[in-house]
């Protein structure tokens, strides 16, 4: 069965460093989310790409979070400078439906 | 502004137990409701989509309901197995979200399954 595929898993940098997150959706998924999960609560939509187009980034702090989806398939997540409130779970979501398909996430700590 | 609340926020129930997870929504204009189970520290696996012209969805041990006037759902689990343990997470796309699949979801509950 197809998944969405992350990397890295899991990721230890220093504030102010740079860090950057990978996504592969299912083949065929023109919809791609990325989602930020604060451990105990839900996730929160960070951006949204329809093929390689932003449908939703008003959540997204663009003072230094940047996304891209230049190709309408894989997707990247950049963070610069990381903060110590970065410090989450950062999951990958892609649907071609209602139904979103998520993939493991990529977990951040950020000393 | 669409808020989902999820109580309880942890659950612990005896292995063969049936049990009720329930989630609330303060804006009935939604599209559909999601329920998700996420492991520890692993990403969310789809169980239960309710569109918002449906009162329910069953899958296997799963039946999930939806009363969008009110604005609740329940997730309804039979013979609980321990297996079943995780974070049970529900999420609504609202009309107000547009043409987007945002989803907003609940903080989850924690359900712990004793063999």
């Amino acid at each position: 069965e197809a998944e969405v595929a992350q990397s890295p898993r899991y990721k230890i940098t220093e504030k102010s460093q740079a860090v950057a997150f990978w996504c592969d959706p299912i083949s065929g998924h023109a919809t791609l989310y990325w989602y930020r999960q604060i451990l105990g609560q839900g996730p929160e939509l960070l951006v949204q790409f329809q093929d390689e187009s932003v449908v939703d980034d008003s959540q997204l702090p663009k003072d230094r979070f940047s996304a891209e989806r230049l190709k309408g398939v894989d997707s990247t997540l950049k963070i610069q400078p990381a903060e110590l409130g970065d410090s989450a779970m950062y999951l990958c979501a892609s649907s071609v439906t209602e139904t979103q398909y998520f993939g493991p996430g990529t977990r951040l700590l950020v000393l | 502004k669409q808020e989902v609340t999820q109580i309880p926020a942890a659950l612990s129930v005896p292995e063969g137990e049936n049990l009720v997870l329930n989630c609330s929504f303060t804006d009935s204009a939604i599209y559909n409701l999601q329920w998700f189970r996420q492991d520890p520290g692993k990403g969310l696996t789809s169980l239960l989509l309710i569109q918002s012209s449906q009162r329910e969805q069953t899958s296997g041990r799963l039946n999930a309901s939806l009363d969008k006037s009110s604005g609740r759902s329940t997730l309804y689990i039979a013979a609980s197995q321990p297996g079943d343990s995780a974070t049970y997470l529900c999420a609504v796309r609202s009309v107000g979200s547009g043409n987007t699949g945002k989803l907003i979801f609940g903080q989850g509950t924690t359900l712990q399954v004793k063999p």
